[in-house]
């Protein structure tokens, strides 16, 4: 069965540091994966996908289909990345996305 | 383009009563996806619709159902509450389905006493 998993529940990290949310995943196909990411009173919105391989506000992801691993990526945290990340993960061809528990970042002044 | 709404907001309901939340998507947006998201299990798929047809269902119970009208709007029931169907419950529009960006409702807060 497919599983996304989010190792940390809580990452804080201080303004000007990099910052790295962890995703791993358990399938054996060619899966596709997304972060999306909570704003405070938001709603879930997409940040990244892997297949379009850009960077969205600073934020990139490498798919690393040998660890089996969609990793997080930003430079320079900013107070405004404050929000709760999820990863998620599904088959090519419209099947149900499997979330990850999701991570809260909290960027310190 | 008006986002995705969810009526009502909040709901209280008891155990054994019934409830129906609905969903109304992205103008244009064929696919709806529902789901479940509560603290100790995060979010978990319920269902989606394309075009008035089931085509994706999670792992829930029977007395979890859905519909889709023709308008590509989109209505969840679950019958005989339990104090564990107390979640947001969250729907998601797309245009064509799961590999599309989602977009998503507000969400609908659920607590059964």
């Amino acid at each position: 069965a497919q599983r996304v998993t989010q190792p940390e529940k809580l990452l804080s990290v201080f303004k000007g540091a990099p910052v790295e949310l962890k995703c791993n995943y358990s399938y054996s196909g060619s899966p596709e994966l997304f972060w999306y990411v909570q704003y405070s009173r938001q709603r879930l919105q997409l940040l990244l996908r892997h297949i379009s391989r850009e960077s969205i506000k600073g934020f990139t992801a490498d798919l690393n289909k040998g660890e089996t691993s969609f990793h997080l990526k930003k430079p320079f945290a900013q107070e405004e990345d404050s929000a709760m990340y999820y990863c998620a993960l599904n088959d090519p061809g419209n099947t149900p996305l499997v979330f990850g528990k999701g991570t809260r970042l909290s960027v310190i002044a | 383009k008006a986002g995705v709404t969810q009526t009502p907001r909040y709901l209280i309901k008891t155990r054994g009563q019934q409830v129906t939340l609905s969903c109304s998507p992205i103008s244009g947006h064929r696919s709806v996806s529902w789901y479940q998201q509560t603290p100790g299990q995060g979010l978990q798929f319920l269902f989606e619709y394309f075009s008035e047809t089931q085509r994706n269902k999670g792992n829930f119970p029977g007395r979890f159902s859905g519909r889709q009208f023709s308008n590509s709007r989109s209505e969840m029931n679950v019958s005989t509450l339990e104090l564990g169907d107390s979640a947001l419950y969250l729907c998601a529009s797309s245009s064509s389905g799961t590999t599309d960006t989602q977009y998503f409702g507000p969400g609908t807060r659920l607590t059964v006493l």
